[in-house]
């Protein structure tokens, strides 16, 4: 069964460092998102893609983070400089063409200390 | 008011019970309504998946929607321990629920 695949699983990381998340959605999905989720909330859309293109980036802190998902593929969300208050879990997302059913990786809880 | 209220719980009931799960919503624009399951560390699973006033049923799971009061909910019946997860309402796929977190006793 096809499935998303996140990198790495699990990130501790010091405040103010660099970090970066890697997401490789299902085959032929076009539309990849990227979530933040904090413990004991939904997730949070911060980036969508169709394409290479992005959609939808209201919610991206620009200051700090960035994302991209250059050949319209796979996707890297980054994060410069890390802060205490970005320790959540960060999930990606696929959806086919015009669908509205997503399907998430398993995510990268990333802690900041 | 908030886009979407969701009872954060945790809803405890025991094995083989019926389980309701209801979110209201405050968008009259959304068209689809969607459940998660999340088991604790991993990614959301989509459920359930709606765009009309009504009920659609999925084995044990059944998801109601009734728009002219912005509720939705999602019934689980003949409840089972591996039902213990975090459940999320989703509105055109993109607004998120805060979850209810379940738990079933054997």
């Amino acid at each position: 069964e096809a499935e998303v695949a996140q990198s790495p699983r699990y990130k501790i990381t010091e405040k103010s460092q660099a970090v970066a998340f890697w997401c490789d959605p299902i085959s032929g999905h076009a539309t990849l998102y990227w979530y933040r989720q904090i413990l004991g909330q939904g997730p949070e859309l911060l980036v969508q893609f169709q394409d290479e293109s992005v959609v939808d980036d209201s919610q991206l802190p620009k200051d700090r983070f960035s994302a991209e998902r250059l050949k319209g593929v796979d996707s890297t969300l980054k994060i410069q400089p890390a802060e205490l208050g970005d320790s959540a879990m960060y999930l990606c997302a696929s959806s086919s063409q015009g669908g509205h059913e997503q399907y998430f990786g398993p995510g990268t809880r990333l802690t900041v200390t | 008011q908030k886009e979407v209220e969701q009872d954060p719980g945790p809803l405890s009931v025991p094995e083989g019970a019926i389980v309701s799960l209801n979110c209201t919503y405050s968008n009259s624009a959304f068209q689809y309504f969607m459940w998660y399951r999340q088991y604790s560390r991993k990614g959301p699973e989509l459920l359930m998946y709606t765009y009309s006033s009504g009920n659609k049923e999925d084995g044990r799971f059944t998801a109601q929607v009734d728009k002219s009061s912005k509720y939705i909910s999602l019934f689980i019946r003949d409840s089972q321990p591996s039902d213990s997860a975090t459940y999320l309402c989703a509105f055109d796929g993109l607004t998120f629920g805060k979850g209810t977190h379940l738990i079933i006793q054997p």
